[in-house]
């Protein structure tokens, strides 16, 4: 069965500063997606990236990066130039391919981010 | 972008009452939903998986008899909560997965509270 680990429970960063949260993980197999997803107060899941396994690039999307290492199975989350509206807490998921039939998530505890002004 | 609601947004009821969850797709067709539940500073954990037109799938120490869902069309489904007691009180979010483009798109929640 997979597992998804979030190491740290709580990071704080400064305004304008870089953080990164870390996620291991842990499968048997070979294609895979895995997420990041963001749920503020409101919480609402909110997708921040996504990367697939098959894919060596690392995934961005403007100010959040990820540094996907398949062989260690780890699937870190950067934020840069980090904002307000960023502070929230952070989950890591795992999800299967379609062809394994399988589509539902598996969540790491979460990291909760403060953002410091 | 593909938009799932959920209501009632927030619920009180007494203890031995059911109450229902409505997960809705707005702009797209969901073959298949996700029903979670999260308590207080937790992680998401999978309830039931929902197909529609067949029976649900349930997680390992879900009660099926007490958590009822309902998957009749391709936009809607529900989540009874039967029986309801103080330990049932949780924030429950539901995720569709669009049939056409395999993303899930999750619900706003539903904070159940059981007095």
């Amino acid at each position: 069965a997979q597992t998804v680990t979030q190491s740290q429970p709580e990071m704080s960063v400064q305004e304008a500063e870089t953080v990164t949260l870390s996620c291991t993980y842990d499968t048997s197999e070979s294609d895979y997606y895995l997420f990041w997803y963001k749920q503020p107060p409101s919480r609402q899941m909110i997708l921040v990236i996504r990367q697939e396994a098959y894919k060596q690039q690392n995934a961005t999307e403007n100010r959040f990066s990820v540094n996907f290492q398949k062989a260690a199975k780890s699937f870190s989350l950067k934020i840069s130039d980090s904002q307000l509206g960023d502070a929230a807490m952070y989950f890591c998921a795992y999800r299967s391919t379609l062809t394994s039939g399988t589509y539902k998530y598996i969540f790491g505890t979460g990291t909760r981010l403060k953002v410091l002004a | 972008g593909a938009v799932v609601s959920q209501h009632p947004s927030w619920v009180i009821c007494k203890s031995g009452t059911s109450v229902k969850i409505e997960c809705r797709s707005l702009d797209f067709q969901a073959t298949t939903m996700f029903w979670y539940r999260q308590f207080p500073k937790q992680s998401l954990m999978l309830m039931a998986t929902s197909n529609e037109g067949s029976k649900a799938t349930y997680e390992q120490g879900v009660e099926k008899d007490k958590f009822l869902i309902n998957h009749a069309s391709l936009t809607l489904s529900t989540l009874t909560v039967t029986s309801a007691h103080p330990e049932d009180s949780s924030f429950y979010i539901c995720s569709a997965r669009d049939l056409w483009v395999a993303e899930q798109y999750f619900g706003p929640g539903t904070r159940l509270t059981v007095t």
